[in-house]
């Protein structure tokens, strides 16, 4: 079982649409990553929340770090097929700690 | 920002030879460094944490004596697939955390795509 679990597992929209994508867990995490990852090639990350509550925006990415410091989420606005890729999230359970993926979502955005 | 280099980007080896991958910080040091496998369509497992000058602690079910790991300076940690099969045909990655952030900090090699035949 993952620690940390990510959903939906693939996503398919059209250019133009919104989409949200879920990181779910029982734990408590001191930080949260979120990378997004092209074929062949390592994660990039997005962001890191670390304050629950939290909420970050880059660009037309949101992301959001629950109230318990258990969840989060990205959203993203008027997706681009440049938006195409691997979304993952990562916990850290202290500073320095290994992270924990969740299983990943597959975005694909058609034009 | 921070980078982290990882060489060779692929490698195809004949089964039953070793290979080294290496993992380099380039601007900045790295005490620990995370050592992952990645199967197609599937998110990162973490094998192994690499600690500087010590003893690398593997995760459940990662053979320590097929998968070695040395982390000999502060910005460079290998990770060496002995006696390889095909079944160790796989995409690895490499992470670097530069202890000088507070949470975060954490950054990942371009991966190395290692194929047994």
């Amino acid at each position: 079982t993952q620690l940390l679990e990510q959903s939906p597992q693939f996503l398919s929209i059209q250019e133009g649409e919104n989409l949200t994508v879920y990181c779910n867990s029982s734990s408590v995490f001191s930080s949260l990553q979120w990378y997004r990852q092209e074929p062949g090639e390592g994660p990039v990350l997005l962001v890191t929340v670390v304050t629950g509550g939290e909420v970050k925006k880059l660009k037309r990415l949101t992301f959001q770090f629950g109230d318990a410091r258990k969840d989060s989420s990205l959203h993203i606005t008027a997706a681009q097929p440049g938006d195409t890729g691997l979304y993952l999230c990562a916990g850290a359970r202290a500073a320095g700690n290994k992270l924990t993926f969740g299983g990943g979502t597959r975005v694909l955005v058609k034009p | 920002g921070a980078v982290v280099s990882q060489h060779p980007s692929w490698v195809i080896c004949k089964s039953g030879t070793s290979v080294k991958i290496e993992c380099r910080s380039l601007d900045f040091q790295a005490t620990t460094m995370f050592w992952y496998r990645q199967f197609p369509k599937q998110s990162l497992m973490l094998m192994a944490t690499s600690n500087e000058g010590s003893k690398a602690t593997y995760e459940q079910g990662v053979e320590k004596d097929k998968f070695l790991i040395n982390h000999a300076s502060l910005t460079l940690s290998t990770l060496t697939v002995t006696s390889a099969h095909p079944e160790d045909s796989s995409f690895y990655i490499c992470s670097a955390r530069d202890a000088g952030t507070g949470e975060g900090g954490y950054t990942f090699g371009s991966g190395t795509r290692l194929t047994v035949v």
